[in-house]
């Protein structure tokens, strides 16, 4: 059974449009999060939701919205997309808000023409 | 500011030959420290942690990394490469405030290895 799933593994689509990336965990987790992992493979989060709350949001453009409709999923929405956009997006999850091992997912690579 | 540094971008071993990879980090408290394995493709593979006590830690396929405060350091090792270990290597710590935590990567080393 997967732990982290992400859907779609890839996405390809044009400047402007609006995308969303699911993310679903099976692993009874709390917290989930959001990574951006661009050209250079720099890894760097983006949001974190522990039961549905909203509790980390690192300074990202508001064109990028998360929710999370139950414990088990985090969605990444993204509106008017741009060039810069192009990256791959980790989902992950833990337990608690603490000092855990964060599960990943296999990533999805988004690229934006 | 929590920071991580992997000063070592690309490194090639032998098949057989020992590796080290270098991290140091810099966070205010005691660190959380991680070493994550991406392979071509792929998402994020935990190999080992440090939260505390013994500062070596073993981890899966091999791998150890050695916790040094009075370096900031936390370098992974593996006394022996294997070919499918060609990889991206991360090394992060665990940033927490007061909301949550979240991981603080370094931007990685790329593992090569030849026959």
């Amino acid at each position: 059974d997967t732990a982290v799933s992400q859907t779609p593994k890839y996405l390809v689509t044009q400047m402007g449009n609006d995308k969303s990336i699911k993310c679903e965990q099976n692993l009874g987790h709390d917290t989930m999060y959001w990574y951006k992992q661009d050209s250079k493979k720099f890894l760097k989060i983006m949001f974190s939701y522990n039961n549905k709350e909203l509790i980390i949001n690192e300074t990202v453009p508001n064109r990028f919205s998360p929710k999370s409709p139950d414990k088990a999923h985090l969605n990444l929405h993204i509106n008017s997309l741009e060039l810069g956009d192009s990256a791959v997006y980790f989902c992950a999850s833990t337990r608690g808000r603490s000092y855990n091992e964060q599960f990943f997912g296999p990533g999805t690579r988004l690229t934006v023409l | 500011a929590q920071s991580v540094t992997q000063p070592d971008i690309h490194i090639t071993v032998s098949e057989g030959a020992s590796l080290e990879l270098r991290c140091n980090y810099s966070y205010g408290a005691t660190p959380y420290l991680f070493w994550y394995v991406q392979s071509p493709g792929q998402g994020l593979q935990l190999l080992l942690k440090y939260f505390s006590g013994d500062t070596l830690v073993q981890g899966i396929k091999g791998f150890e990394a050695e916790f040094k405060r009075s370096q900031s350091s936390f370098n992974l090792r593996k006394p022996s490469v294997h070919w499918s270990d060609a990889a991206e290597y991360f090394c992060a710590v665990g940033a927490i405030n007061q909301a949550g935590t979240a991981l603080i990567f370094g931007k990685g080393t790329t593992l090569s290895v030849s026959s």
